[in-house]
């Protein structure tokens, strides 16, 4: 069966501090994965695009890392800020799927305390 | 438009009524998609459609949910016989192709209509 799972849950964390988040999955054949935030009350918004030979990409104080071998991605924030507080989604395509045919995770919800 | 929209933004109606969420894409975006997020829960895929047709509909819950998108433009979502169960933000996206599962073909989210059936 082709899941999204992602941990924790949720997140608290003080203003200026680091974090990461996991995502597994077992969407096959995979083809790429994403992750989104979604501030409270709006739609998704898409952080990253991994393909399968990356193993690692960044957008300013976001880091993804993505290990297809054991199916498993991070998310790392870095020096977070009260705007981070939201929720972040992992999503994966498989491949030669339609493209509307995205996998979503359950998300993990982010607090950040000043 | 510089986004996606969609209105009604919340939408609150009785059990058994019909009622219908729009979406506006991205002015050029060929691509469009459905999406219903139950709370505490990531979107689940609802239907697809490449310009005027729906090339995807198979997450359409039963066939009291239908879309269309005439034009190839705007998109309406219908929902008949709402069912307190149909509680959900639906959410809309929209790409510039479909069809391929290259990671360039980014989806773009409006912000959703909360639709609560009472």
């Amino acid at each position: 069966k082709n899941q999204v799972e992602q941990s924790p849950q949720s997140l608290i964390i003080l203003e200026g501090k680091n974090c990461t988040l996991q995502c597994n999955y077992t969407v096959s054949p995979f083809s790429n994965l994403r992750w989104y935030k979604q501030d409270t009350g709006r739609g998704p918004v898409s952080l990253t695009i991994m393909t399968f030979s990356e193993n690692t990409k960044s957008n300013g104080r976001y880091t993804a890392t993505l290990d297809a071998d054991t199916k498993q991605s991070s998310l790392h924030i870095t020096a977070s800020q009260l705007s981070d507080s939201a929720s972040y989604i992992c999503v994966v395509i498989r491949r030669g799927s339609t493209l509307g045919r995205l996998y979503f995770g359950r998300g993990t919800q982010l607090t950040v305390w000043p | 438009g510089a986004g996606v929209s969609q209105t009604p933004s919340n939408k609150v109606t009785e059990k058994g009524k019909y009622v219908e969420l729009r979406c506006d894409p991205i002015s050029g975006h060929t691509a469009l998609y459905w999406y219903r997020q139950s709370l505490g829960q990531g979107p689940e895929f609802l239907i697809y459609f490449q310009g005027t047709g729906a090339a995807d509909d198979s997450g359409l819950p039963n066939d009291r949910f239908f879309a269309v998108r005439p034009e190839g433009s705007v998109s309406t979502l219908k929902i008949q016989r709402t069912e307190r169960g149909d509680s959900a933000v639906y959410l809309c996206a929209s790409s510039r192709q479909g069809g391929t599962d290259t990671g360039s073909n980014e989806q773009f989210f409006g912000p959703g209509t909360r639709l609560t059936v009472l």
